[in-house]
Formats: structure tokens, C-alpha cells, sequence
């Protein structure tokens, strides 16, 4: 039973580039939540989608920043024109169902602005 | 709005002996809460979770917490600690009545390491 899936692992972008991370969530899962760690930090919620919906983006920054979660494919978390702040690891986690359920989250992507 | 505190940055514990790692949370309504374990360039993993019921709950490689709602805490425990339980351990929650931003993710605090002593 596979699990979360994100790719790349590892990300370098220069600045001004674009960054696009992929999440695939565990079989049967339909509830997909993108997460940002700084060093040192605890996560922090960006945004919950379904499929072909974006139920929550109250975390995301209003500039830059997109996700998406097509009918078919991964769910996509899209940076544009990275800054250097943005360096981070960005963790997708899923669930079967809302609120009480647990997440289950995926290895993680480490994006490096350089 | 909720928030969780972790106040230890660091436990430390010999191997064998019970550990503990601290979280108490903040909420407006009732918690749903969490542990998470996560080690070096991996992902979190799920330990267990307080939904209703049962103060205690028992989780996944032997550990347990315990929910006490005067304290508003959700201390996680072990009674016999291992070495390979060094890793990195977040406590998180969601408010089960906030319908506001951000209601379907979960608010972590920023982390306790264990560190496990041979």
C-alpha cells in the first residue's frame, strides 16, 4: 500500500524561476493538504484541496503561490518567480476524510533558491 | 484561533527509562489532537490521535498520551524508552468548532527532539 508520494525530492531554483512540486496522495484518499517548514519551525498549513477543488487557501501567500488538484494527476503546488524566502520543505499530506481523520504525509520536497 | 506549545526544545532520557514530551494546546471550542513523529530529510508519521472517549490513547511503537482537558494538555509518554526512538516529535490540533480559515488543516507546535541515551 503505497503511501504519499512527492517528486521531486529535492529542488533548486535561481531566483525568478518557477517551482513545481507533486503530490500523489495514498490510494483512496480524496483530501489533500500542502504544508511549509522552515528550519527550525513546525508546519504550517497553506491549503486543503479535493479533487478539482480548492476547499481552503487561507495559508497560502496571495502572491505567487497556486495548487491545484486535477480530476486525474497529482495535486500541484506551483511557485512563481521563487524568492529566496521561499526556501523551505514543502510537505503534502492526505486523509480519507475531513477533521477527525488523520493525515498521512509524504517525504517531503526541499526547495533551495539560489 | 488555536495554537499549540511545546515547551521543551530538547528531551533528553537513558534508554529503558519512561519519557515524556510535552504539549499543551489552546483552542476556542473541543481539540482533535495529534502526535507526529518525524526523522532526518523524512516526512512526518503518524503516532496517534484524540478524537472522544478514553483520556488515554495508545498509539503506534509503544506509545501512549493522555488527553487532560483541565490542563488543556496531550503529553506524550513512553514507559521504556529505545534508542531508535530518537527523532523529532510534534504535537498538533485542530478546533473542532472553528469553521474559519485554515479549519481543515492541522496547527502543530514547532517541536521537541528526543534524544535517547545508550
Amino acid at each position: 500500500n503505497a503511501g504519499v508520494m512527492q517528486n521531486p525530492r529535492h529542488l533548486v531554483r535561481r531566483r525568478g524561476q518557477e517551482a513545481r512540486l507533486r503530490c500523489s496522495p495514498m490510494k483512496g484518499h480524496s483530501h489533500v493538504y500542502w504544508y511549509r517548514q522552515l528550519p527550525e519551525e513546525g508546519l504550517k498549513f497553506m491549503v486543503y484541496l479535493q479533487k478539482e477543488n480548492i476547499i481552503d487557501e487561507s495559508g497560502m501567500p496571495k502572491e505567487r503561490f497556486s495548487a491545484e488538484f486535477p480530476k486525474e494527476g497529482p495535486s500541484i503546488l506551483r511557485i512563481q518567480q521563487v524568492v529566496r524566502g521561499d526556501s523551505a520543505a514543502y510537505f503534502c499530506a492526505s486523509s480519507l476524510g475531513r477533521l477527525s481523520y488523520e493525515q498521512y504525509f509524504g517525504p517531503g520536497t526541499r526547495l533551495t533558491v539560489t | 484561533a488555536q495554537s499549540v506549545a511545546q515547551p521543551e526544545d530538547q528531551v533528553n532520557v537513558a534508554e529503558g527509562n519512561p519519557l515524556t514530551v510535552k504539549c499543551t494546546y489552546s483552542v476556542s471550542g473541543n481539540p482533535y489532537l495529534f502526535w507526529y513523529v518525524q526523522y532526518p530529510n523524512r516526512g512526518l508519521q503518524f503516532l496517534l490521535k484524540y478524537i472522544t472517549g478514553d483520556n488515554l490513547v495508545k498509539g503506534s511503537y509503544g506509545f501512549e498520551a493522555e488527553f487532560n482537558k483541565s490542563q488543556t494538555s496531550f503529553h506524550l509518554k513512553k514507559p521504556s524508552a529505545l534508542v531508535s526512538d530518537s527523532a523529532l516529535y510534534f504535537c498538533a490540533v485542530r478546533d473542532i468548532e472553528w469553521s474559519g480559515g485554515g479549519a481543515d488543516g492541522l496547527t502543530f507546535g514547532k517541536g521537541t527532539h528526543l534524544i535517547i541515551q545508550p
